[in-house]
């Protein structure tokens, strides 16, 4: 159980266009979803965290208007990194959690990279 | 201002041996402890948690130590394996709010076959 899966796993773009994400919790439902980014030799980092049907909660530094994040319902969030730089290239994971638990599934990440 | 620390970034154990991961935090707050495991190119997976009203739980070959008064956390695996290679997390939550998660810089671990 409480597996998460991620679409696509690897994407490669140009600099200008926009590139969505999706992460859906398979066998379970996802009240709270989480996407983080990492990038090589650091820790994950965490960009933002949406509860289902509300607005996404961003972390200090992180552009709201550039990651747009929706969590529409209990098994889906997207994440769209909009206008791409080639500085957005990273590894984005996201990871769900059901509604009073604390422990958080992963995804399997998706590798970004913008030219 | 990095709130859990994994001070050492890499450890190499032989098989069969004890493997002993450690990670330090600073924020007194945090309440819930975890450990995940990843794979190059994965996302992490979930290995153990421990609450903070406990000093020890095991699960199979792991097991997490808390020390609430020095502010640290330890896994053991027991007999290490090759399979065990990869990097592990430390991470630390709070309860209430929305229950972010902190997470440590990793230490990557290889068991030498």
């Amino acid at each position: 159980g409480a597996v998460v899966s991620q679409h696509p796993s690897w994407v490669i773009c140009k600099s200008g266009t926009s590139v969505k994400i999706e992460c859906r919790s398979l066998d379970f439902q996802a009240t709270t979803m989480f996407w983080y980014r990492q990038f090589p030799k650091q820790s994950l980092m965490l960009m933002a965290t949406s509860n289902e049907g509300s607005k996404a909660t961003y972390e200090q530094g992180v552009e709201k208007d550039k990651f747009l994040i929706n969590h529409a319902s209990l098994t889906l969030s997207t994440l769209t990194v909009t206008s791409a730089h080639p500085e957005d290239s990273s590894f984005y994971i996201c990871s769900a959690r059901t509604s009073g638990r604390y422990t958080q599934y992963f995804g399997p990440g998706t590798r970004l990279t913008v030219l | 201002d990095q709130q859990v620390k994994q001070n050492s970034p890499s450890l190499s154990v032989q098989e069969g041996r004890i493997s002993i991961l450690n990670c330090d935090y600073t924020n007194s707050m945090f309440d819930y402890f975890l450990w995940y495991k990843k794979y190059p190119a994965e996302g992490p997976t979930f290995l153990i948690s421990i609450s903070s009203i406990k000093d020890k739980n095991e699960d199979g070959r792991f097991t997490v130590f808390l020390n609430k008064s020095a502010k640290h956390l330890s896994l053991h695996i027991v007999p290490s394996q090759p399979g065990d290679s990869a990097v592990y997390f430390c991470a630390a939550t709070l309860r209430g709010g929305y229950q972010k998660v902190t997470f440590g810089i990793g230490t990557k671990l290889q068991v030498i076959p």
